[in-house]
């Protein structure tokens, strides 16, 4: 079975630092990644997906993150966050092969901007 | 165009009652996918649909959850005799078709059980 790890709950940072939010997944299979978005007070929107290729992916809006398959990661990354960053980010992973069509989601990640 | 709605957006309920929610997905989605939201367990995955048939009903956690689509568009999902472990945000999301399409998700239905 996948699970997803997501090691901090929070990160606080302030404006125009760059952040790391960490994902793990254990999975004995390829594996497709997302990272979902939730703003306060909204719904759940994707920021990017790896499914093959390149193993950058990038969001319109200055996130990148890299899948690692050795070390079975795809940590989000920003150089500079702003205000309009903070919300809860969510790891997730899918099983391309698996039969079923469900996402299995980390814990999420609280970002926080300071100014 | 329109996105996921559910309804209703927030739900409280007593112990012991039953309770619907609804989900009306993206027009066109033949996918629908039903995840509960709760403080101790994150993102939980119950049920997805591909068309009215519903391939994996793993994620439901007891017999008294339970969930329908009809017509190909709207989903119910239904909760017996609720307890207060069920209080959750209720998820919905719907995509174009399975695999590799993204997952759109709607606003949410929030329960409460007292």
């Amino acid at each position: 079975a996948q699970s997803v790890t997501q090691l901090d709950s929070q990160v606080p940072v302030f404006e125009e630092a760059p952040v790391e939010l960490r994902c793990n997944y254990s999975s004995s299979v390829s594996v497709y990644l997302f990272w979902y978005v939730q703003y306060p007070n909204q719904g759940l929107q994707l920021l990017l997906k790896y499914l093959s290729g390149s193993t950058l992916v990038e969001s319109i809006n200055g996130f990148e993150a890299e899948f690692n398959k050795s070390q079975t990661s795809f940590h989000l990354r920003k150089p500079s966050v702003h205000i309009s960053d903070t919300a809860e980010y969510f790891c997730a992973v899918k099983n391309p092969q698996g039969g079923s069509e469900k996402l299995v989601f980390g814990k999420g990640t609280k970002l926080t901007v300071n100014p | 165009g329109a996105g996921v709605s559910q309804s209703p957006s927030n739900k409280v309920t007593e112990k012991g009652k039953d309770v619907e929610l609804r989900c009306d997905p993206i027009s066109g989605h033949t996918a629908l996918y039903w995840y509960r939201q709760s403080l101790g367990q994150g993102l939980e995955f119950l049920i997805y649909f591909q068309g009215n048939s519903a391939p994996d009903k793993s994620g439901l956690p007891s017999d008294r959850f339970s969930a329908e689509r009809t017509g190909g568009s709207v989903s119910t999902l239904t909760i017996q005799r609720t307890q207060q472990e069920d209080s959750a945000v209720y998820l919905c999301a719907s995509s174009l078709k399975l695999a590799v399409y993204e997952q759109y998700f709607g606003p949410g239905t929030r329960l409460t059980v007292t």
